[in-house]
This record gives C-alpha cells, structure tokens and sequence, in this order.
C-alpha cells in the first residue's frame, strides 16, 4: 500500500523563528508530490506541486525540497507569522493510487506559532 | 477560493437516517473527489467521478453512493447513516487526475449521534 508519513505530528515555534517540516513516502509509480495548508475548519489549500526532477521548489516564505532518490522531501517556513499556524500536508501524486485514488495524504503536521 | 461550494457545512444526524451531502463548482472541471478526514487519518478517497453519470470507488466507500448528473454537481448518499460515519468531508476538483491542481471545498462536517 502507498504510505506518505510526515514528522513531526506537531510543532510549536515562536514568532519570526523557522522551521523544517519532513516527509517521507513509499508511493509507486511517483508523479509529483504536493504541499498544502490547511486552516482549522477550512480545506487543503495547495502551496507547491513538485515533479521528479525538481528538487526545490518556493512560494513566498516557503520552500519545499525533493529528494527522488531517498523518497523525502521537506518544508522550510522562513520567518514564521501567526497566519502559519494550520496543518501542513504532505501529499504524494501517483500514476496508479488503485483504492486509494491518485492523491496519498500524509496525516499532517500542526504548526503553532505563538508570539 | 476555487469556485467550490458543499452544501451543508454543518449536519447533525441520526443513526439510520438517509444524509446527502452536496458539491458544487463552477470551474467546469473533469474530476471531481470525496474524501473524509478523521483524526489520526489522511484524507481518505470515498468515491470519484470522471464525468457525468461516470463514477468509481475509493478506499472507503462502504456505506456511501454518489451520482454525477451533471459536470457541477457530485452528490454523496450515506444510505443509513453510522457512528462511524461521523466525519468531516471534504469534495475537491481537478481538471485532469495526476498532473493538475486538486482545489478543496470547505468541508462539511458531519454528526450522527
């Protein structure tokens, strides 16, 4: 079965600090992988969609990396505002998710930025 | 926001009883997704179309049915509702199946009791 596992299950940082958010996946045959934020009672909103060959990838404060090779891709979040505390998650496209559907969700990360 | 809209955002239920939850979007888009969320899960797949009248199962699709009557619409039917059922659901859209951008609802979330 595809697997997307993300670390850590939550995170608390203080405001202006950064922080570097993991994931690792077992998905076959890969298409890209996908950060997104989500809001508490709201939905995944996308923040970057990278395929193979891209190995970084930025939006504003944040930057997201692949590494094909090793199955991991991690997001940086510069200078971290109140406005970033949600749910970051990691979700791996492939070709053929059979059941699952071509989307694998990681479980996300919680980020809380206190001031 | 993607033009994206389910319909109730909130419900409260009561076991057995039929609950059908709506999507709605204006962006034209091929594919449209119902996935549910639960605490210590990914969003999980419960059923998929890829056009009217053409849909397919997901990971968790016992105990739902969907219909596609027309390219802006996506119903899901809990046909008796569970406990367990007790979720929040998600419908996303996208214009192809891998190599596009999937935009999410707000969610609906979803009490039996």
């Amino acid at each position: 079965k595809n697997q997307v596992e993300q670390s850590p299950q939550s995170l608390i940082i203080l405001e202006g600090k950064n922080c570097t958010l993991q994931c690792n996946y077992t998905v076959s045959p890969f298409s890209n992988l996908r950060w997104y934020k989500q809001d508490t009672g709201r939905g995944p909103v996308s923040l970057t969609i990278m395929t193979f060959s891209e190995n970084t990838k930025s939006n504003g404060r944040y930057t997201a990396t692949l590494d094909a090779d090793t199955k991991q891709s991690s997001l940086h979040i510069t200078a971290s505002q109140l406005s970033d505390s949600a749910s970051y998650i990691c979700v791996v496209s492939s070709d053929y998710g059979g059941s699952q559907g071509n989307l694998i969700f990681g479980k996300g990360t919680k980020l809380s930025v206190k001031p | 926001d993607a033009g994206i809209t389910q319909s109730p955002r909130h419900k409260v239920t009561e076991t057995g009883t039929p609950v059908t939850l709506r999507c709605h979007q204006t962006e034209n888009h091929r594919y449209m997704y119902w996935y549910r969320q639960d605490p210590g899960h990914g969003l999980r797949l419960i059923h998929y179309s890829y056009g009217v009248k053409d849909t397919d199962k997901g990971e968790v699709s016992d105990g739902y049915s969907v219909s596609r009557s027309k390219t802006e619409d996506f119903l899901l039917t809990l046909e008796s509702a569970t406990s367990s059922q007790t979720s929040v659901y998600f419908c996303a859209i996208s214009e192809g199946q891998v190599n596009t951008e999937a935009f999410f609802g707000q969610g609906t979330r979803l009490t039996v009791v």
